[in-house]
């Protein structure tokens, strides 16, 4: 079956500063999805990277696929106290998205 | 209004009860899953279904069940509630096709004591 790691497990970071969360994949990535969770509450999809290479970005938050290595990167740049939140990604192993695995989180906290 | 809901969002339940988690959506996705949130762990997925007549298992479903009464309504039963399912549930959804995300719910808090 899929393994998803991310790294860091957890973060803290002054507000202004970027910072750089990754997502490695056991096997092949078809589909690679970023989730940002607020504590206890649902996960808001961010965007998804399907090809090689590719990069997408909403507002200061910036992911790439790196398909070779299976892996992606998500960079937020500027933090702000509003990026505070858990961030997961979901990684789809079969090529027709029927079910997705997700990596265990990121906590991201952004201090004043 | 949110297109995905789910029903209770909190439940405090004893060892043994059978417990109803309910999900509905206002999306018109064929495809609806069920998670469980534990700390440290990710999101496990526990059933998912395509249709109405379509019911798969998935990492953990070892004292789960569920229904899909219609294409809105997906539906997670604990049969004898025991302490470790205490976990944060929650309802997904998603169109067909290979890049469609899924579509979260607020979740579901459950304890179990």
């Amino acid at each position: 079956s899929q393994e998803l790691e991310q790294s860091p497990q957890s973060l803290i970071v002054q507000e202004g500063k970027n910072l750089t969360i990754n997502c490695t994949s056991s096997k092949t990535l078809y589909g690679l999805y970023w989730y940002k969770q607020k504590y206890g509450e649902g996960l808001i999809f961010l965007m998804m990277l399907q090809k090689g290479g590719e990069e997408k970005s909403h507002e200061k938050i910036t992911a790439k696929l790196d398909e070779k290595k299976q892996q992606s990167s998500l960079h937020i740049t500027a933090s702000q106290p509003s990026h505070a939140g858990i961030y997961l990604c979901g990684a789809d192993g079969t090529g027709t998205a029927s079910k997705l695995t997700f990596g265990t989180g990121t906590r991201l906290q952004v201090t004043l | 209004d949110a297109d995905v809901t789910q029903t209770p969002r909190n439940r405090i339940t004893k060892t043994g009860k059978r417990i109803m988690l309910e999900c509905s959506q206002t999306k018109g996705h064929d495809r609806m899953y069920w998670y469980r949130q534990d700390p440290g762990l990710g999101l496990q997925l526990i059933y998912y279904s395509f249709d109405v007549k379509d019911i798969n298992k998935g990492e953990i479903s070892d004292g789960y069940s569920v229904s899909r009464q219609a294409q809105a309504k997906f539906s997670l039963s604990l049969e004898s509630a025991i302490p470790n399912q205490t976990a944060l549930y929650f309802c997904a959804t998603s169109e067909q096709g290979a890049d469609n995300e899924q579509f979260f719910g607020p979740g579901t808090r459950l304890t179990v004591l």
